[in-house]
């Protein structure tokens, strides 16, 4: 069964400080590796895409993959309030059975940043 | 910006009874899904839909069907609900190209 194993469970940081997630797909076959954020009470939103190796940064988030290990990271600088949510990984896979690809999400991460 | 609508946005059901949920999307995407959240399983996918008349079937599929009668509409239907379906349900659209969705703000399932 196709899994996306995500950690850790919770994360607590000071405002200010590094927040960091991880994510490994048991998939090889994977496109892409999505970052989604949720808010309580509000759906997932997407905040960033990798699909290529090593760093891709966009503003505070830099998000790291390493094919070859099928893992996927994700950094935040400087953490805010406003950051405090529910980080989800997802892995682009083949839809075995099925047709096209579909998305297979981790298990989340909750955050919270401390004033 | 995308735009997903879901209603109700919460619903209390008994057991055996018929639930269903609906979808909009003014995206004008081909994809849409249904994803279930609950605590320590994430985003579980059970029908999703590449266009108007199709629908196909997810990782949890049983126990659920769905209809998608037009590009912007995807229901979720559940003939006999039962207390192991309660839970946040999500619908979202997508773009086949580079895979990002965007989800409604969900549904809150309970079913007594």
């Amino acid at each position: 069964q196709q899994k996306v194993q995500q950690s850790p469970e919770s994360l607590s940081v000071p405002e200010g400080g590094m927040a960091s997630f991880n994510c490994t797909s048991s998939d090889r076959n994977f496109q892409y590796f999505w970052w989604y954020r949720q808010h309580s009470g509000e759906g997932p939103k997407a905040l960033m895409s990798i699909f290529s190796d090593g760093d891709k940064k966009e503003g505070r988030f830099t998000a790291h993959l390493n094919k070859a290990s099928l893992h996927v990271s994700l950094h935040i600088r400087d953490s805010q309030p406003s950051d405090s949510a529910l980080y989800f990984c997802a892995a682009s896979v083949p839809n075995y059975g099925g047709s096209g690809n579909k998305l297979i999400f981790g298990t989340g991460t909750l955050l919270s940043v401390k004033p | 910006e995308a735009a997903v609508t879901q209603s109700p946005r919460n619903k209390v059901a008994v057991t055996g009874g018929k639930v269903t949920l609906s979808c909009n999307q003014t995206n004008n995407h081909n994809n849409m899904y249904w994803y279930r959240q609950d605590t320590g399983h994430g985003l579980r996918l059970i029908h999703y839909s590449y266009g108007a008349g199709s629908t196909e079937k997810g990782d949890i599929p049983d126990g659920y069907k769905a209809s998608r009668p037009s590009q912007e509409n995807f229901s979720l239907i559940l003939e006999l609900a039962t207390p192991s379906q309660t839970s946040v349900y999500f619908c979202a659209s997508g773009d086949a190209r580079i895979y990002e969705q965007y989800f409604g703000p969900g549904t809150r399932l309970t079913v007594l």
